[in-house]
């Protein structure tokens, strides 16, 4: 069993719809949860940051993490074509320890 | 944001020859570096970790003398795939942490890199 797991996806959404990207996990120390977004051929970018349990919204976006389910979703509202990327899920314990990251959504915004 | 840069964003290269990766932070001095491998549609595996001044860290798994790790500078390190193959063809893409944090969960990424070995 991998220790992140995330649905790869294809996931195609008209244009103004509500995004749900999700991850599951095995692992209950981690204490961070981040959601990242790459576009094709080029580095992941940090979208939003979680520590511990809870919600936070920044804009158009909102990371929820429920550590008792082992658990994270990344709502998107009114999407944009230019949403259109791979979403990918990672987490760590903590301090100096690596990310481990889930394999990626691809999502597709239609016009 | 803070930002990395990573040359080349492309390179073909004959099979035996080796080839050389740069990352560089722009606009601060990171401490520690990444380097990650990406296949189509698979998540980022971590090579190695890399701490200026010190030999890297390598993931279990990865060869230490294949895949040369050199972190000189607070901003620059570089990726050295030594005598290439087909398998060796990826997206290689580095990251860095920024000197003043003592966490990882908030890295900056380079634009990758994608190798092609014939």
């Amino acid at each position: 069993q991998k220790e992140v797991e995330q649905d790869p996806g294809p996931l195609s959404v008209p244009e103004g719809a509500i995004v749900s990207l999700n991850c599951t996990y095995s692992n209950s120390a981690f204490q961070y949860f981040m959601w990242y977004r790459q576009y094709s051929r080029k580095g992941p970018e940090l979208l939003m940051y979680t520590y511990s349990s809870g919600n936070k919204e920044d804009g158009r976006f909102t990371a929820q993490v429920d550590k008792s389910s082992k658990y994270i979703s990344l709502f998107i509202r009114d999407s944009q074509p230019s949403d259109s990327a791979t979403y990918l899920c990672a987490m760590s314990r903590g301090g100096n320890e690596k990310l481990t990251f889930g394999t990626g959504t691809r999502l597709t915004i239609i016009p | 944001g803070a930002v990395v840069s990573q040359h080349p964003s492309w390179v073909i290269c004959k099979s035996g020859t080796s080839v050389k990766i740069e990352c560089r932070s722009l606009d601060f001095q990171a401490t520690t570096m990444f380097w990650y491998r990406q296949f189509p549609k698979q998540s980022l595996m971590l090579m190695a970790t890399s701490n200026e001044g010190s030999k890297a860290t390598y993931e279990q798994g990865v060869e230490k003398d294949k895949f040369l790790i050199n972190h000189a500078s607070l901003t620059l390190s570089t990726l050295t795939v030594t005598s290439a193959h087909p398998e060796d063809s990826s997206f290689y893409i580095c990251s860095a942490r920024d000197g003043q944090t003592t966490t990882n969960e908030k890295l900056f990424f380079g634009s990758g890199t994608q190798l092609s070995v014939l």
